[in-house]
């Protein structure tokens, strides 16, 4: 069985700084991607950055990037330059390669703080 | 292009009745996967269609259920309705979902249902 776990239920951070956002999961696959999906008050849940498994180089969107950590299980998401239309729980996503269900984290609130 | 679109977006039914959603997905995009939201269990997948066939299907009652039209169109519905189906209830679409290793799938707004 596949879980996700994200252990910072509520955080904030300044406008402009920045702000890391850590998930663990655990899983014996070998074969498997990551994401992080922000799903801000209006409820869309948005991607914001994604991973594969088999890649050691950590994905990077803009302000967005990852720490993609395999051995340790890790895949933590660091905000730069944090902006107010930041704020938004943010999930951590788990999929196998084969099939197409995600496996959540139960979020992390973000408050971007002017 | 049009992302994917849910309807109603609000719903309000007593314990007992049946409920049916609906999920447009983005136009060319074959694969619609369905979760269930909730404070307590968080974020749970219900099922995944392709093709109108179910691919893959979590571990929901059997009251919960669902298909897909030529279209690509998706329903979900849920037969006799407890206090605990009260969720919001998300649907994403994919190109081609299970068939495609780790495809992105994306979200539509959701259906907030509130069973009194």
């Amino acid at each position: 069985a596949q879980t996700v776990t994200q252990s910072q239920p509520e955080m904030s951070v300044q406008e402009a700084e920045t702000v890391t956002l850590s998930c663990t999961y655990d899983t014996s696959e070998n074969n498997y991607y990551l994401f992080w999906y922000k799903q801000p008050p209006s409820r869309q849940m948005i991607l914001v950055i994604r991973q594969e498994a088999y890649k050691q180089q950590n994905a990077t969107e803009n302000r967005f990037s990852v720490n993609f950590q395999k051995a340790a299980k890790s895949f933590s998401l660091k905000i730069s330059d944090s902006q107010l239309g930041d704020t938004a729980m943010y999930f951590c996503a788990f999929m196998k390669g084969t099939g197409n269900q995600f496996y959540f984290g139960t979020g992390t609130s973000l408050t971007v703080i002017p | 292009k049009a992302g994917v679109t849910q309807t109603p977006r609000y719903l309000i039914k007593t314990r007992g009745q049946q409920v049916t959603l609906s999920c447009s997905p983005i136009s060319g995009h074959r694969s619609v996967s369905w979760y269930q939201q909730t404070p307590g269990q968080g974020l749970q997948f219900l099922f995944e269609y392709f093709s109108e066939t179910q691919r893959n299907k979590g571990n929901f009652p059997g009251r919960f259920s669902g298909r897909q039209f030529s279209n690509s169109r998706s329903e979900m519905n849920v037969s006799t309705l407890e206090l605990g189906d009260s969720a919001l209830y998300l649907c994403a679409s994919s190109l081609q979902g299970s068939r495609e290793e780790g495809e992105t799938q994306y979200f539509g707004p959701g259906t907030r249902l509130l069973v009194l």
